[in-house]
C-alpha cells in the first residue's frame, strides 16, 4: 500500500543552523502539507503545497521556513536558522485532490527535530 | 478562528465496550472532518473522512457522525480491542486552513 516517507526520523541540531526536513509524498498526490507537533502539544498547520507553489500557510510559517519541491518525488520543509521553540515533531502528509473536494489526507511518520 | 475540542481528554475502558469519543469545534463553515489514530511517537493515521455535506462514515468497527450546524462530530468505536488504544485525533478544514483538536487518549483495558 502506497505510504508517505520522511527522512531523518530524527535530526539534532545546534541552535542557530540550517536543516532540510525530507518526505516523499504518494505518487499520484498533487497535494502537499506540512504539520507539526511540539511535545504535549496539538497538531499545528504549518503550509500546503499544489503546482510547485505555496496554496496556503499559516501564522507559524514565517520567514524562517521554506518549502521546495526540487524534483518529482521529494517535497522539502527547511529551517532557515533554528530556535530552540522549533524542537518538535514535523509531519509531512499529501492528499490527491485539493481542500475544495476536501479529499483524505495520508501523513508520514514524521521527523522529530531536536533544537539545543 | 476555529477552535477544535476533544472530549474526555483520557479514557480506560475494559475489552469489548463500545464506547464515544467526541469532537467539537467552533466555526461550522468546514469543509470536511477527519478522525485520526496516533500512536505514541508515531505519525497519524487516517480512520475516516466525512465531507461537509455528509452525516456519517462508516469503516469496520469504527462509525463517525458530523452535525455541522452544532459543530460537532463523535467517533463510535464498537466492541472494544486493547489494539484500539491510542491516541484518536480529530482535524476539520476551515477555509484553506486545518486544525487539529488536542485528542482524546484510548486505553482499552483486556
Amino acid at each position: 500500500e502506497p505510504e508517505v516517507t520522511q527522512t531523518p526520523s530524527h535530526q539534532v541540531t545546534q541552535m542557530g543552523q540550517e536543516v532540510i526536513l525530507r518526505c516523499v509524498p504518494i505518487s499520484n498526490h498533487l497535494y502537499f502539507y506540512w504539520y507539526r507537533q511540539i511535545l504535549g502539544q496539538k497538531v499545528e498547520f504549518l503550509v500546503s503545497f499544489y503546482n510547485n507553489e505555496i496554496s496556503e500557510k499559516s501564522e507559524i510559517f514565517d520567514d524562517q521556513f521554506s518549502v521546495e519541491r526540487p524534483d518529482g518525488s521529494n517535497f522539502t520543509l527547511k529551517i532557515r536558522s533554528t530556535k530552540l521553540e522549533d524542537s518538535a515533531m514535523y509531519f509531512c502528509a499529501s492528499s490527491e485532490l485539493g481542500n475544495v473536494l476536501g479529499n483524505e489526507q495520508f501523513f508520514g511518520p514524521g521527523t522529530r527535530l531536536t533544537v539545543l | 478562528k476555529q477552535e477544535v475540542t476533544q472530549i474526555p481528554a483520557a479514557l480506560s475502558v475494559p475489552e469489548g465496550e463500545n464506547l464515544v469519543l467526541n469532537c467539537s469545534f467552533t466555526d461550522s463553515a468546514i469543509y470536511n472532518l477527519q478522525w485520526f489514530r496516533q500512536d505514541p511517537g508515531k505519525g497519524l493515521t487516517s480512520l475516516l473522512l466525512i465531507q461537509s455535506s455528509q452525516r456519517e462514515q462508516t469503516s469496520g468497527r469504527l462509525n463517525a457522525s458530523l452535525d455541522k450546524s452544532s459543530g460537532r462530530s463523535t467517533l463510535y468505536i464498537a466492541a472494544s480491542q486493547p489494539g484500539d488504544s491510542a491516541t484518536y485525533l480529530c482535524a476539520v478544514r476551515t477555509g484553506n486552513q486545518f486544525y487539529f483538536g488536542t485528542g482524546t487518549s484510548l486505553t482499552v483495558i483486556p
